[in-house]
């Protein structure tokens, strides 16, 4: 079975420069995770998306981040204008459902250098 | 704010020592706690799981205990070897408002197993 995919692995971009990032989930996942990951921490949640819906976008930082998941599969996590702060891994996870047992599988996160 | 702490944040032991990572958190109103793996370059991947009712999970050489109403947890690791390096995360599941299941993550602990 394979894995949560997530592209690119690596970016390096200039800082006011817009960036995207990719990820396809498990098959038959129907919830969806974005989080950030900086150097020494553990991951934050950025957004959980319910299919096609995101259902928690509290810790989105609407003013530069936006995310979409067309059609309740992939999902594309966007920062535009990027900052010398977003450098980071960004992760994307996904589970059958959003129940506590469910268990979150991660892809192995795209790391992101602003400079 | 759930706030989770994981000591020591980094460990080298020898090949076939038996160790203990610890986890403590400060909200004990929690519906599960997880361990994850995170080795360089990758995702996270969990290793067990232990829902608030349980006081430990086991899977293999893995045992993980559970203190709800001390906020702590170990995670035990019998007869270490070199392809145990890797970095440790604990991961609190519980309510962040509403009916929205979130995990805090602590900042990890880094193993380093000697051969």
């Amino acid at each position: 079975e394979a894995g949560v995919v997530q592209s690119p692995r690596y970016k390096i971009i200039e800082k006011k420069q817009p960036v995207a990032f990719w990820c396809n989930p498990i098959s038959g996942h129907n919830t969806l995770y974005w989080y950030r990951q900086n150097l020494g921490q553990g991951p934050e949640l950025l957004i959980r998306y319910e299919n096609e819906e995101a259902v928690d976008d509290s810790q989105l930082p609407k003013d530069r981040f936006s995310a979409e998941r067309l059609k309740g599969v992939d999902s594309t996590l966007k920062i535009q204008p990027a900052e010398l702060g977003d450098s980071a891994v960004y992760l994307c996870a996904s589970s059958l459902g959003h129940r506590g047992w469910d268990t979150q599988y991660f892809g192995p996160g795209t790391r992101l250098t602003v400079l | 704010k759930q706030e989770v702490t994981q000591i020591p944040a980094a460990l080298s032991v020898p090949e076939g020592e038996n160790l203990v990572l610890n986890c403590s958190f400060t909200d004990s109103a929690i519906y599960n706690l997880q361990w994850f793996r995170q080795d360089p370059g990758k995702g996270l991947t969990s290793l067990l799981l232990i829902q608030s009712s349980q006081r430990e999970q086991t899977s293999g050489r893995l045992n993980a205990s559970l203190d709800k109403s001390s906020g702590r947890s170990t995670l035990y690791i019998a007869a270490s070897q070199p392809g145990d390096s890797a970095t440790y995360l604990c991961a609190v599941g519980g309510n962040s408002g509403g009916s929205n299941y979130k995990l805090t993550f602590g900042k990890g602990t880094l193993l380093t197993v000697n051969p």
